[in-house]
């Protein structure tokens, strides 16, 4: 089955840091682009990073450029994401997504984990 | 960016009858070279991540009910429940994966009449 299993959420003060991990399992992990979609309570999805196979290509939410810093490690078949300076506004729920494909674009999103919840409060 | 306008923001159909959503991009989603349209549906319930039912905008994901059909051309979509079943409740999004950053639609809530 494959499985996308997402932690690392919690509560941060304003300025702190968060690093989420994503483990994979059910697919061959290092042939396919993996992405980090938020969604806000009761709003809509958005995109905030992805990451190609082979790492050479990365993307990121203009919100989040800068702040926020994609990895993966494809011989542990695991996705990462360093948060740094949060902000009350990057409060979500945020999913671990596999691309259909390699690159960045051009493949649709075709499966998703459950998500970690990342709440920025003081 | 590409913008994704998703209408109407809700919708409530009897079951049995025939719902439909509409998408459009602010920017033209067919791929000249290949002649594929980078736009997929999205169907997120209650609780739980979203999940895909469409791709290359009228492809279904395999073990989708074939009362989900996805239509359109261009920068104009649709995406068709022939029947609405109650399990069908749901929240669905409309999304682009033709340029980076992908973006979604603001959604569609779908309930039952």
């Amino acid at each position: 089955e494959v499985q996308l299993v997402e932690s690392g959420g919690g509560l941060v003060q304003p300025g702190g840091s968060l690093r989420l991990s994503c483990a994979a399992s059910g697919f061959t992990f290092d042939a396919y682009a993996m992405h980090w979609v938020r969604q806000v309570r009761g709003k809509g999805l958005e995109w905030v990073s992805g990451i190609s196979w082979n790492s050479e290509a990365t993307g990121y939410a203009a919100s989040v450029k800068g702040r926020f810093t994609v990895s993966r490690d494809n011989a542990k078949k695991s996705l990462y994401l360093q948060m740094n300076t949060l902000r009350s506004e990057d409060t979500a729920m945020y999913h671990c997504v596999k691309s259909s494909g390699v690159w960045l674009s051009h493949d649709h999103m075709d499966v998703w984990g459950k998500g970690t919840t990342v709440t920025v409060s003081s | 960016d590409i913008v994704m306008t998703q209408s109407p923001e809700s919708l409530a159909v009897s079951l049995g009858e025939r719902a439909t959503i509409n998408c459009r991009s602010s920017q033209n989603l067919l791929y000249n070279s290949n002649n594929k349209i980078y736009l997929a549906w999205y169907q997120q319930k209650p609780g739980q991540p979203p999940r895909v039912l469409i791709y290359w905008a009228s492809t279904r994901e395999s073990g989708v009910p074939d009362r989900f059909s996805g239509g359109g051309s261009g920068t104009d979509f649709t995406l068709t429940i022939s029947s609405l079943q109650a399990e069908d409740v749901a929240v669905y999004y409309c999304q682009q994966y033709y340029t980076t950053p992908p973006t979604f639609g603001q959604g569609t809530k779908v309930e039952i009449k």
